[in-house]
């Protein structure tokens, strides 16, 4: 079993509506979990983190957590073409590294 | 202007020579990582850097090496060792105690013939 499993996509949603990408992980002892956004070509940049069970906003996007079910998600809401990249979740082992799922592309269609 | 840099953005070499990839950061940041990024694997951990004149091995470090003599400058050696080096490989920094999320600088693409 992979540290961190994404469902590789293409997640594919209409202008306006809400994408939902998914996450889980194996770490039981994993405290931190990050959201990426990698546009193709570019280096991947932090959108998100959690660190407690529950929901956590940030103007569009909603990070939620579920540690008892080891599942992390993003939602993004009102999604726009420009929202189109890969997404990377990402989990801290220990205390100095973070360990990569390898991401699901989101097409947002106009 | 903070951040990181990477250079140089992309990079072309002949198989067989070793090639350095430089990343510098003026951020502060006590932490320096190196991640190479292959195309539906995801990032793979190389090397990482807690502090000045330390580094650890990640999951993938064999055919690379590091140094870390300044605070801001973690450069990354990919040697003739190193079976497929053709990759995008990314730098990330870290802030320091109690600060897990890491931040990335714009990469550097390597392509060996």
């Amino acid at each position: 079993q992979k540290e961190v499993e994404q469902n590789s996509g293409p997640l594919s949603v209409p202008e306006g509506a809400i994408a939902s990408l998914n996450c889980t992980y194996s770490d039981r002892g994993s405290q931190s979990f990050f959201w990426y956004r990698q546009y193709s070509g570019k280096s991947p940049e932090l959108i998100m983190f959690i660190y407690s069970n529950g929901d956590k906003e940030d103007g569009r996007f909603t990070a939620q957590l579920n540690k008892a079910s080891q599942y992390v998600s993003l939602l993004i809401r009102d999604s726009q073409p420009s929202d189109s990249a890969t997404y990377l979740c990402a989990v801290n082992i220990g205390f100095q590294k973070l360990v990569f799922g390898t991401g699901t592309r989101l097409l947002v269609s106009p | 202007d903070g951040g990181i840099t990477q250079s140089p953005k992309y990079l072309f070499r002949k198989e067989g020579q070793n090639v350095t990839l430089s990343c510098e950061q003026n951020l502060n940041h006590d932490a320096m990582y190196w991640y190479r990024q292959d195309p539906g694997q995801g990032l793979r951990l190389i090397y990482y850097s807690q502090i000045v004149n330390d580094f650890q091995k990640g999951d993938i470090a064999e055919g690379y090496s590091v140094s870390r003599e300044k605070k801001e400058s973690f450069p990354l050696t990919v040697t003739s060792a190193q079976k497929n080096p053709t990759a995008f490989y990314l730098c990330a920094s870290r802030p320091g105690t109690g600060d897990y999320e890491q931040y990335f600088g714009p990469g550097t693409r390597l392509t060996v013939t």
